[in-house]
């Protein structure tokens, strides 16, 4: 079984709709992200929790929510989707923080909002 | 200026020829370096890390890094077509402690 999984994986919805992905994790790290990918833009940080009450904004926050539920469980919500917000999103989990910690990543979520 | 910027692709090389990837970071404070690759429609893998200066070598892998200049590498020796990927370039540290942020990929085609 896959350590960091993402549901749904494909999704298509229409503007003004609320949207929840989920993303759960049994490798038993603390820290969880979500990032969102756009063509020719790499990744970008929406939010990231270092433990259970540790909840940060990232870099394009705007019009994004989360709910860390459990160390294994971190939800990404749009509240009022937008075309803008059309992309491929991918939660990630790390261990305790050290200089070489690498991030797993799920399998992502691809939105399209119409 | 972004804070992490890589070579605009896409990237072409032969079968067998040594692939150049580069990356420069404008955070001084930055203290690790990442190269992830990715495949088209999947999530990205880490395939080198480092953090000290100098080289880094793993397999047909090496990874290069100088902090005086905010630049850091990837070489790939004997290029393969299963090599054609996108890779992302990735920083922590300094200001953004606990956190990674990614340049925008360089897409890479080893064609036979």
């Amino acid at each position: 079984d896959a350590d960091v999984t993402q549901t749904p994986r494909n999704r298509i919805t229409k503007t003004g709709k609320r949207i929840m992905l989920e993303c759960s994790q049994t490798k038993g790290h603390d820290r969880m992200y979500w990032y969102r990918q756009d063509p020719g833009l790499g990744l970008r940080l929406i939010y990231y929790s270092f433990d259970v009450k540790d909840i940060n904004k990232g870099e394009i926050s705007d019009g994004y929510s989360v709910s860390r539920q459990a160390q294994a469980k971190f939800s990404l919500s749009l509240e009022s989707a937008i075309p803008n917000q059309t992309a491929l999103y991918f939660c990630a989990t790390s261990d305790v923080d050290r200089d070489w910690n690498e991030q797993f990543f799920g399998p992502g979520t691809r939105l399209t909002v119409l | 200026q972004k804070e992490v910027e890589q070579n605009s692709g896409p990237l072409s090389v032969p079968e067998g020829a040594i692939a150049s990837l580069n990356c420069t970071y404008s955070d001084r404070g930055s203290q690790s370096f990442f190269w992830y690759r990715q495949y088209s429609g999947k999530s990205p893998e880490l395939i080198m890390f480092i953090y000290s200066n100098g080289d880094k070598e793993d397999g047909r892998f090496t990874a290069q890094l100088n902090k005086a200049s905010q630049y850091v590498s990837l070489l790939i020796r004997d290029s393969q077509p299963s090599d054609s990927a996108t890779y992302l370039c990735a920083v922590k540290g300094g200001t953004s402690y606990g956190k990674l942020t990614f340049g925008q990929g360089t897409i890479l085609t080893v064609h036979p």
